[in-house]
């Protein structure tokens, strides 16, 4: 069975930094492009971050460049988000999502069930 | 950046009736669109790719339609479990990808 599950979410302060990790399982995970993807309470989604199945290229939402940074280790099977200066309005649900080809630039076809991240002081 | 627009937001439904919702492009997306279903609580998950393509396991009764600007997804016979949220999302010319607002299913 194909899973992702994410993790590292947490309450830090403004100006903060968090490492997000998203572990997969049941699928080869270097072939595939992954995403994240965030939710704002009781808001709708919105696309941060994606990267190619090699890790060669990366993709980010003008919101979060040069702040976020999308990585993936192909030995371990997992994903990052290193989100630095977070901001009040980072406040989310982060999904990790998978694509369906190698490279990126297509749908999301699973979904993590999201890691919650709150930034406040 | 390509803005999705969805609609309605809120639509009210019997069960067993026909839903259509639609999601407009700014510009044209060609077939490069997918619909998700989101339930509270829950993780979003893929319906509809490629605008009339159904995911894999996503019953018959979910159909999209639509190229360039215009798309509508369709639910034949509402079932309770189809009450939800659902997002339109464009794959066309990106970075970045974007979602529509959703729109939010309820029960009549």
């Amino acid at each position: 069975e194909v899973q992702l599950v994410e993790s590292g979410g947490g309450l830090v302060h403004p100006g903060g930094s968090l490492r997000l990790s998203c572990a997969a399982s049941g699928f080869t995970f270097s072939g595939y492009a992954m995403n994240w993807v965030r939710q704002a309470p009781g808001k709708g989604l919105e696309w941060d971050s994606g990267i190619s199945g090699s890790g060669g290229s990366t993709y980010y939402a003008d919101s979060v460049k040069g702040r976020f940074t999308i990585s993936r280790d192909n030995a371990k099977n997992t994903l990052y988000l290193q989100m630095n200066s977070l901001r009040a309005e980072d406040t989310a649900v982060y999904y990790c999502a998978k694509g369906p080809i190698w490279s990126a630039g297509k749908y999301m076809d699973v979904w993590g069930k999201g890691t919650t991240v709150i930034v406040s002081s | 950046e390509i803005v999705m627009t969805q609609s309605p937001a809120t639509l009210s439904v019997s069960p067993g009736e026909r839903a259509t919702l639609s999601c407009r492009a700014s510009q044209s997306v060609s077939s490069n669109l997918a619909w998700y279903q989101q339930k509270p609580g829950q993780a979003p998950r893929l319906l509809i790719y490629d605008a009339s393509t159904r995911a894999t396991g996503i019953p018959a009764r979910f159909s999209g339609s639509g190229s360039g600007t215009e798309f509508t997804l369709t639910i034949s016979s509402l079932q309770s479990e189809d009450f939800a949220v659902y997002y339109c999302q464009h794959y066309n010319n990106w970075p970045p990808y974007t979602f529509g607002q959703g729109t939010k299913l309820e029960i009549k």
